[in-house]
């Protein structure tokens, strides 16, 4: 079975400065999609950023990018120029052959003014 | 509509009782899913569709649980004799056809059980 893992509960960044969440998952396969997915206290899950594990270049969305490292499983988000409607939970999760997403526990950025 | 609709948005209920939780997904989507949040914790997977069978219900937690999708487009999850410990936020998600793993959710529906 696939597992991800979030270490971090808690991350605190200024604001216009730079953060990067941590994310380990574990699975055999060997074609999959790795996410990360925003959500603010609305609740709706709101997708960040989204790699194919056969890319070997590391997806990047405006201020967010990922360092994705295969051999590793390892799965990391940067967030460039942070901004206060970045405080939100940040969720890394994994999507394989069941077509069906793994979530790791999440982890709550804030963003101080 | 434009987004995936859930209903309720907010549901108190006595323990025992029977609730319903109903998603009406994006238009066109094939994939349905239904996750369960527990809070400060991550979604975990409860069912999949697909069209109107579920492809994977291996997440369901015990038989009070179970979902349906007659017409392949609106899911019900339907909570049997319900526990204190069902409280969470209930999430939905569609997906388009093809496994590009992405998913579009709704806000959820939370579910209190005093």
């Amino acid at each position: 079975a696939q597992t991800v893992t979030q270490s971090q509960p808690e991350m605190s960044v200024q604001e216009a400065e730079t953060v990067t969440l941590s994310c380990t998952y574990d699975t055999s396969e060997s074609d999959y999609y790795l996410f990360w997915y925003k959500q603010p206290p609305s609740r709706q899950m709101i997708l960040v950023i989204r790699q194919e594990a056969y890319k070997q270049q590391n997806a990047t969305e405006n201020r967010f990018s990922v360092n994705f490292q295969k051999a590793a499983k390892s799965f990391s988000l940067k967030i460039s120029d942070s901004q206060l409607g970045d405080a939100a939970m940040y969720f890394c999760a994994y999507s394989g052959a069941n077509s069906k997403l793994t979530f790791g526990k999440g982890i709550t950025l804030s963003v101080r003014p | 509509g434009a987004g995936v609709s859930q209903t309720p948005s907010n549901k108190v209920t006595e323990k025992g009782k029977y609730v319903e939780l109903r998603c009406d997904p994006i238009s066109g989507h094939t994939a349905l899913y239904w996750y369960r949040q527990s809070l400060g914790q991550g979604p975990e997977f409860l069912i999949y569709f697909q069209g109107t069978g579920a492809a994977d219900d291996s997440g369901l937690p015990n038989d009070r649980f179970f979902a349906v999708r007659p017409e392949g487009s609106v899911s019900t999850l339907k909570i049997q004799r319900t526990e204190r410990g069902d409280s969470a936020v209930y999430l939905c998600a569609s997906g388009p056809a093809g496994n590009t793993g992405e998913l579009f959710f709704g806000e959820g529906s939370r579910l209190t059980v005093l």
